[in-house]
């Protein structure tokens, strides 16, 4: 069975600082790895996704994410993060029947 | 072009009640998802079907029924809602034929039950 484990539950930070949030995988298979961000009363949307190739992936509004084989970690950055960026954000693992497994969540919330 | 719709937007009902969520993808997709998330935000499967047949069943009470009329729809009816019923329902869809199988999601049906 795949688990997904993100570490921060809640990070504040003020605009323009850097953005870290963590994201440990398990899983024994091939993996599909996805970072979705879910803006207030809206539903979610895909950042970015990771299936092969380079592990630093980039996504849509500055994101990119890095994939570590030997850490199950596939951690999400934004070297300058904006007000606009407040939202929540999920890491999902996903194999290859199409399950994905997503963590519990990491509450983002930059202050002006 | 509404990618995922779901029907109704806000559902308000009392409990003992049954009821029912609609999705639609016009995305051609084969899979379609059913989630539910709860008031702290944390998002679980409930149902999956592949070309209208049931592939992931969770752990979800008896009083949860999916039904897939063709790949396009993916409806839930609940009965005899409960007050823990109230979450923020999410439909989505993949493709298999995509490699990463990345879901798409419906803007949600948030379900209040009194």
């Amino acid at each position: 069975a795949q688990s997904v484990s993100q570490h921060n539950h809640h990070v504040i930070l003020s605009e323009a600082a850097s953005l870290e949030l963590g994201c440990n995988y398990s899983y024994g298979g091939t993996v599909n790895l996805f970072w979705y961000v879910q803006y207030p009363g809206q539903h979610l949307q895909l950042l970015l996704k990771y299936f092969s190739g380079d592990p630093l992936v980039k996504g849509i509004k500055g994101f990119e994410a890095e994939f570590i084989k030997s850490k199950f970690s596939f951690n999400l950055r934004k070297p300058s993060v904006q007000w606009s960026d407040t939202a929540e954000y999920f890491c999902a693992v996903g194999d290859n029947a199409g399950k994905s497994t997503f963590g519990d969540g990491t509450t983002l919330t930059v202050k002006p | 072009d509404t990618a995922v719709s779901q029907t109704p937007k806000y559902l308000v009902t009392q409990m003992g009640n049954d009821k029912s969520i609609k999705c639609e993808q016009n995305l051609g997709h084969d899979t379609m998802y059913w989630y539910k998330q709860d008031s702290k935000k944390f998002l679980k499967i409930m149902f999956s079907y592949n070309n209208k047949e049931l592939i992931i069943n969770e752990t979800v009470p008896n009083r949860f029924s999916p039904k897939s009329p063709d790949k396009a729809h993916l409806n839930l009816h609940i009965n005899s809602l409960e007050l823990g019923d109230s979450a923020v329902y999410f439909c989505a869809s993949s493709s298999r034929y995509e490699t990463s199988y990345e879901q798409y999601f419906g803007p949600g049906t948030r379900l209040t039950v009194t």
